[in-house]
């Protein structure tokens, strides 16, 4: 089982729907979670983080967290044509050996169609 | 503007050449990471820095794989020999202190070609 998995899409929403993103991670003990988004050809940025459970907010970006059932989402709202992208989902793991590194899910094309 | 930079951008080479990339992380960053990403495999880490020190290379093929920090405005991948598995887009990222484990920035990558 991979740490993090996400459906690989496309996900194909109209313009101005809720695009929902989902991933799931295998250790329970994970406690932080990433949204990166890349568009095509381009390098991943950073673009929402959530802690604890529940949502987290920004603009038009929802984040949410339920960890007893090892799952986080990616709400946008207002889809808009620029939010095409792949989005990474990444967890953050705790290790004594190696130190703290992020692991990247494969990431689910959006494409929002106008 | 602070950014990470990679050299080359785009590289094609023979089976069995060396190749070397090159990153400056963000000035002040102290973590450095080096990803690759391929279609099948996605994003994967190869070797992480923290303040020069490299704490995880778990990720890469020893064999022919290394990565260093020669100072802290520079880290090299180097991959010799080549061979065409090793096709991918590589990937830098710095980052600052403890939140640089996971706020990383990304450079804009070296598309590596190996025939």
């Amino acid at each position: 089982q991979k740490e993090v998995e996400q459906n690989s899409g496309p996900l194909s929403v109209p313009e101005g729907a809720i695009a929902s993103l989902n991933c799931t991670y295998s250790d329970r003990g994970s406690q932080s979670f990433f949204w990166y988004r890349q568009y095509s050809g381009k390098s991943p940025e950073l673009i929402m983080f959530i802690y604890s459970n529940g949502d987290k907010e920004d603009g038009r970006f929802t984040a949410q967290l339920n960890k007893a059932s090892q799952y986080v989402s990616l709400l946008i709202r207002d889809s808009q044509p620029s939010d095409s992208a792949t989005y990474l989902c990444a967890v953050y793991l705790v290790s004594m050996e190696y130190g703290n590194k992020l692991v990247f899910g494969a990431g689910t094309i959006l494409r929002v169609k106008s | 503007d602070a950014r990470v930079t990679q050299t080359p951008r785009h590289k094609v080479t023979e089976m069995g050449q060396e190749v070397t990339m090159r990153c400056q992380p963000i000035l002040g960053h102290n973590t450095v990471f080096w990803y690759r990403q391929t279609m099948m495999q996605g994003l994967e880490l190869l070797a992480y820095f923290r303040n020069r020190a490299p704490l995880d290379d778990s990720g890469m093929p020893k064999d022919r794989f290394s990565a260093e920090m020669p100072d802290a405005t520079l880290a090299t991948l180097k991959i010799q020999p080549s061979e065409p598995r090793d096709s991918a887009v590589y990937f830098c990222a710095s980052g600052l202190g403890e939140a640089g484990g996971y706020e990383q920035y990304f450079g804009p990558g070296t598309r590596l070609t190996v025939t």
